[in-house]
């Protein structure tokens, strides 16, 4: 299917547990996106990625590692994960150019006990 | 530091009444872009309005326009008409240069918008 997905859509998971979620899209678009959402903060830049093997850090990235060997794929790992990493985390891409907008993924509920 | 600013936490607006939605944005670079998303209580993230720094026209969308000042730097969304389903959260976002030399889209924090019938 095109388009851009997140595995798993809701996990659980305790505290000091290692947990990757996943992102695939299909557009070949060079940029992809990882945000948290949490209320009162709106959407909060992790890490972001220009290309494959290209990633940088955003607004949060501490406790958070990403790698992106292939265009397509842009997971994110919490190494150890705590309870202020509840949260739901957004995935997006978009195009090179200066005009395109984000596509996002459907979100994945992480919770963390 | 803040660099996409929404004052507005949330905002009511009656039915077929304009509203408008404020976003004030920080950045250096000289060529950056302005975004607004519509999340809507089903989660998932619509794109509405894009402003290029160098656009020299508001951009509009059908009942959406983006008021863009640039020296006030702001860029606030304009609802034309509102509509029941135009109930939701509203995100403005910019797309800026990064430490690393790349474009990085930062979002504020939302304004929830009811339209009351």
């Amino acid at each position: 299917d095109a388009g851009i997905t997140q595995s798993p859509r809701y996990k659980i998971t305790e505290t000091g547990r290692q947990v990757t979620l996943m992102c695939h899209q299909t557009w070949s678009h060079s940029y992809m996106f990882w945000y948290r959402q949490d209320l009162g903060h709106g959407l909060r830049l992790i890490y972001y990625s220009a290309a494959a093997d290209i990633t940088d850090k955003g607004e949060v990235p501490d406790g958070y590692v990403v790698s992106r060997s292939k265009t397509e794929n842009f997971p994110l790992t919490l190494e150890s994960a705590t309870r202020s990493q509840t949260s739901v985390y957004f995935c997006a891409s978009r195009a090179t150019g200066l005009g395109h907008e984000q596509y996002f993924g459907p979100g994945t509920r992480l919770t963390v006990t | 530091a803040q660099k996409i600013t929404q004052t507005q936490p949330g905002m009511f607006v009656q039915e077929k009444e304009a509203v408008t939605l404020d976003c004030t944005y920080d950045t250096s670079d000289q060529s950056y872009g302005l975004f607004w998303y519509k999340q809507p209580s089903s989660g998932e993230m619509i794109f509405l309005i894009y402003q290029g720094s160098y656009d020299e026209q508001n951009a509009t969308e059908g009942r959406y326009s983006l008021n863009f000042q640039k020296a006030r730097k702001s860029a606030n969304l304009v609802i034309s008409a509102s509509q029941l389903g135009d109930s939701a959260m509203y995100f403005c976002a910019m797309r800026e240069i990064g430490s690393g030399g790349y474009q990085k889209v930062t979002f504020g924090t939302g304004t929830k918008l009811q339209v009351i019938p």
